[in-house]
C-alpha cells in the first residue's frame, strides 16, 4: 500500500452509463492528479488539482468530469464514454511547495476501465 | 528532444545477466529526472530523484546515471533476478510539469 487508494480496481461500463471512479490519500498531499494510461503509451495528464483547485484540464472531452471535495479525496465521473476510453486511470498525490520538483509522486494502483 | 523517450520498449533477460536502458528528455528547462519501477497489478513505486548532471544514485543491484546536458539518464540492473521484472519508467520535471516515457519493460526468465 502506497497511501492512495483507488476504487473500484476493474470496471465495466456500457456507453450510456454513468460512473465515479475514487482516489483517497491520507499523506497530507495538497495536489492530486488524473492520469490516462494506454497500452504502450506514456502516462497523460489528465487534470490536476492543488489545494482542491484544478489547476490543469489538458483539453479532456467532457464526458471526464473531475471533483476534488476536499484535498483528500478525487473523484472522475464517467458519462456516455466512447470504447477508445477504455484504459488504466491512475490517480497521484504530491505535495507542492518549494523544490517540490525534487520529490516524486505517490501513485494508487489504478482503475482498470473497459468500456463496451 | 520535445517527448520523454524510453528505450528499448521490452526487454527479456537471462536470471544473472546485467542489463541497462535508457531515457532521453529534453535538455533545456531542466528541473530533476525521476526513475519508477512499475509491478503488474500494482501501483508505480520511485526508485530515484536525479538533479545533477553527474549524479549517480544506487539502490541494491540498481543504479542510475544522469547527464543533463545531453538529455540522458540510463538504469542499470545488476545480476537481474526475476522479481526485478517490471515496468521502468522515467519521468522528466521542468518547472511546470512532470512528463512520462511509455517505459521499459522488463521481463527476467529464471
Amino acid at each position: 500500500e502506497t497511501g492512495v487508494t483507488q476504487t473500484p480496481r476493474h470496471l465495466v461500463m456500457g456507453m450510456t452509463n454513468k460512473k465515479s471512479l475514487k482516489c483517497e490519500q491520507h499523506l497530507g498531499h495538497n495536489a492530486m492528479y488524473w492520469y490516462k494510461q494506454s497500452a504502450k503509451k506514456p502516462l497523460e495528464l489528465m487534470f490536476v488539482y492543488n489545494f482542491k483547485e484544478q489547476t490543469e484540464n489538458n483539453s479532456v472531452p467532457s464526458r471526464f468530469s473531475p471533483e476534488c471535495p476536499n484535498s483528500s479525496h478525487l473523484f472522475l465521473h464517467l458519462h456516455t464514454l466512447q470504447p477508445e476510453d477504455s484504459a488504466l486511470y491512475l490517480c497521484a498525490s504530491s505535495q507542492p511547495g518549494t523544490e517540490d520538483w525534487a520529490y516524486g509522486y505517490t501513485f494508487g494502483s489504478g482503475t482498470r476501465l473497459t468500456v463496451v | 528532444i520535445l517527448n520523454v523517450e524510453q528505450s528499448p520498449q521490452s526487454l527479456h533477460v537471462q536470471e544473472g545477466d546485467s542489463t541497462n536502458f535508457t531515457c532521453s528528455f529534453p535538455s533545456s528547462n531542466f528541473y530533476a529526472l525521476h526513475w519508477y519501477r512499475w509491478e503488474t497489478a500494482k501501483s508505480p513505486e520511485a526508485l530515484f530523484v536525479m538533479t545533477l548532471n553527474g549524479d549517480e544514485k544506487k539502490k541494491g543491484r540498481i543504479s542510475a546515471t544522469l547527464n543533463t546536458k545531453e538529455g540522458y539518464s540510463y538504469l542499470y540492473i545488476k545480476g537481474s533476478q526475476p522479481e526485478d521484472s517490471a515496468t521502468y519508467l522515467c519521468a522528466f520535471r521542468d518547472n511546470n510539469d512532470m512528463r512520462f516515457g511509455a517505459g521499459t519493460r522488463l521481463t527476467v526468465k529464471p
